[in-house]
């Protein structure tokens, strides 16, 4: 496709429940990366991909977060027995470049909006 | 603490007026502060990157600026719309430690009335 596609767009979940989210880049772009959007704030950086490699996954708030890029293109954030604060936008993105600073453009999908009940 | 810090959660402006965000940090050095636009409901939209050694940057009419001794960034947009309503996003690029974060502001939610 033409950009970065996420799915599901929105996912209401019973507190307990596991989740997983989908994103698929633009093909052919090296880094992917996930962030979290709480209401009114901006992204928080989770974990960043180059090809399959998880080079970074600091901003994994707990262990009950897990993502994986098997074959270096699509890539699923697991959260495991969601609680009330994993509710956001789950936000992510990829770069044709294999390092941010590069300065190569970013480009966003349009979030996953996850809601625990 | 490091803090990056975005001058208000709204701005209202006129239409024709020029717009100004800044985003302001502390405690950190950047390599790089980009700006991206956010409408409801979306994700960010890349506008502008400004490296450390610029001060400034224009698109169109958007303007960038970049003050590494003051740690602020300012962001112009002249000749409003109100299409250009929308949540504004700083965001600082480090080139230590991960080479995949970015560190964004809160955002500023800017209103251009006609």
């Amino acid at each position: 496709g033409a950009g970065v596609s996420q799915s599901p767009r929105y996912k209401v979940a019973k507190r307990g429940q596991d989740v997983a989210l989908r994103c698929d880049p633009i093909s052919g772009h090296v880094s992917l990366f996930w962030y979290q959007q709480a209401l009114g704030q901006g992204p928080e950086f989770l974990t960043y991909f180059q090809n399959e490699a998880q080079l970074d996954k600091s901003g994994l708030p707990s262990d009950r977060f897990f993502a994986e890029r098997p074959e270096g293109s699509v890539s699923t954030l697991k959260i495991q027995r969601t609680q009330q604060e994993d509710s956001a936008v789950y936000l992510c993105a990829s770069s044709f470049a294999r390092t941010v600073g590069s300065g190569n453009t970013i480009y966003f999908g349009e979030g996953s909006w996850l809601t625990v009940v | 603490s490091q803090k990056i810090e975005q001058n208000s959660e709204a701005l209202n402006i006129q239409e024709g007026k020029t717009a100004t965000l800044t985003c302001n940090y502390t405690n950190y050095s950047p390599a790089y502060l980009q700006w991206y636009r956010q409408d409801p409901g979306r994700g960010p939209v890349f506008l502008l990157l400004i490296r450390e050694n610029e001060k400034e940057k224009r698109k169109e009419r958007l303007k960038v600026t970049f003050d590494t001794t003051l740690k602020q960034s300012l962001f112009h947009i002249t000749a409003s719309q109100p299409a250009d309503s929308a949540t504004y996003l700083c965001a600082l690029v480090l080139l230590e430690g991960s080479q995949g974060n970015l560190i964004f502001g809160k955002g500023t939610k800017l209103s251009v009335k006609p």
